[in-house]
């Protein structure tokens, strides 16, 4: 069983560019969650998606931005880059219809804005 | 107060013992709990999960949950170099659609 996979693995982006971040959930999974991940602010929660629904979103500035299609894969999108964005992007797809159950993480997206 | 707290360490362990992890929540709602571990340059793996109070055991790891301390624990019994990693505590909230997580405690077992 394949799992959750994220592309691109790295990115390297000038201040105000946008980006655009791709998750395929493991196969049956409609639960998608993204996180930021920073050596200073550890994991942050930056949405959940079920069943192309946003059940929840974390405390990140409206430059953030995710959607999820009819297949569950996921997308998330930064406007207007900014050096404090720099860093590890992780998606991760779980089973569970209500509240969130095991999660699987991604490898990640390796942001790095310049 | 930080929903989920954790000892940043390092915790040093020398092989062979018992490594003991600890973590405690705020939200008195919260329902599920979960221990990844996460390689230096890698993504959280999922290695236990807890759901009711008491002990859950899993090969070498034990999970342990007190939900009126609102404190869980992780427990690597017979360490080993490769446990070296950091450990993330994990706490679903009930009726929120998110993993809170603390900060991780890097572990270090020492050959």
């Amino acid at each position: 069983k394949a799992g959750v996979t994220q592309t691109p693995r790295y990115l390297i982006k000038t201040r105000g560019q946008q980006v655009t971040l791709s998750c395929s959930p493991i196969s049956g999974h409609r639960s998608v969650s993204w996180y930021q991940q920073t050596p200073g602010q550890g994991l942050q929660f930056l949405f959940e998606y079920f069943s192309e629904t946003q059940r929840n979103k974390g405390n990140f500035p409206g430059r953030f931005s995710g959607r999820q299609f009819s297949n569950s894969r996921s997308e998330m999108n930064v406007s207007t880059l900014e050096l404090g964005d720099s860093a590890l992007y992780l998606c991760a797809s779980s089973l569970e219809v209500r509240g969130i159950g095991e999660a699987f993480f991604g490898q990640g997206t390796r942001l790095t804005v310049v | 107060q930080k929903e989920v707290e954790q000892n940043s360490g390092p915790l040093s362990v020398p092989e062979g013992a018992i490594a003991s992890l600890n973590c405690t929540y705020s939200d008195r709602g919260s329902q599920s709990f979960f221990w990844y571990r996460q390689y230096s340059g890698k993504s959280p793996e999922l290695i236990m999960s807890i759901y009711s109070n008491g002990d859950k055991e899993d090969g070498r790891f034990t999970a342990q949950l007190n939900k009126a301390s609102q404190y869980v624990s992780l427990l690597i019994r017979d360490s080993q170099p490769s446990d070296s990693a950091t450990y993330l505590c994990a706490v679903n909230i009930q009726g929120a659609q998110k993993l809170v997580f603390g900060q991780g405690t890097r572990l270090t077992i020492n050959p």
